[in-house]
């Protein structure tokens, strides 16, 4: 059983430049979270998504935006891409909306994005 | 704002057991309480939660104060490989949003 899988493992893009990121969650989980963690830091919650909607939302700007497949899988895509967007994104699936309550929310390895 | 406080670092040596502290004073009710670590150049990875009572699984165990303002997380016998940044998380309800904190970065001496 494949655990949450993250394409691709390293991106390096220019400032004002697009990227999107993606996530196949681990089988049987319908929930997907996305979270951006900067060097030395905890990871931030940016979006969770659920039945193809975005369910809940961090302190993240309208740049990042995201979507959810009827397969589960799921995209991040950030717009206008700052310096400061160099990050490890980190994709999390759980079963159900309430799952994390409950229930553990896996991880995949994350995606490492370099703004030059 | 994470709403949970732990140490910066804590230091452990190898088959010895590791007490990890969190404090969540503010907690409520409806809180549940879960551990996650993140092993270098990995995502985080679930360790434990619960909610009122102490609870153990095959990786650690969780012991929770009578007043729930906090808990502990207990490895028995730390090893190598539990040297990682671990995180106590508050999950609200049905919010299943995790924030994190800084965590407590465990070294374990050989």
């Amino acid at each position: 059983d494949a655990g949450v899988t993250q394409s691709p493992t390293h991106l390096i893009k220019t400032r004002g430049q697009q990227v999107t990121l993606r996530c196949s969650p681990k089988s049987g989980h319908d929930t997907v979270s996305w979270y951006q963690q900067a060097l030395g830091q905890g990871p931030q919650f940016i979006f969770q998504y659920y039945e193809e909607e975005e369910r809940q939302r961090g302190n993240f700007p309208d740049r990042f935006s995201g979507h959810q497949f009827p397969n589960y899988s799921s995209e991040l895509n950030v717009n206008a891409l700052l310096l400061g967007d160099s990050a490890l994104y980190l994709c999390a699936s759980s079963k159900g909306l309430a799952g994390g309550s409950y229930n553990e929310q896996f991880f995949g390895p994350g995606t490492r994005l370099t703004v030059l | 704002d994470a709403k949970t406080t732990q140490p910066n670092s804590m230091e452990s040596n190898e088959e010895e057991p590791v007490h990890l502290p969190c404090n969540h004073s503010t907690i409520s009710g409806t809180d549940y309480i879960h551990w996650y670590r993140q092993l270098p150049s990995q995502g985080p990875e679930y360790v434990i939660h619960g909610l009122t009572s102490n609870v153990n699984n095959r990786m650690a165990s969780l012991a929770i104060a009578e007043d729930r303002k906090s808990s502990t997380l207990i490895l028995h016998r730390a090893t190598l490989r539990d040297a990682a940044v671990y995180y106590c998380i508050r999950v609200t309800g049905a919010n299943s949003k995790l924030t994190f904190g800084k965590g407590i970065t465990l070294s374990v001496r050989p």
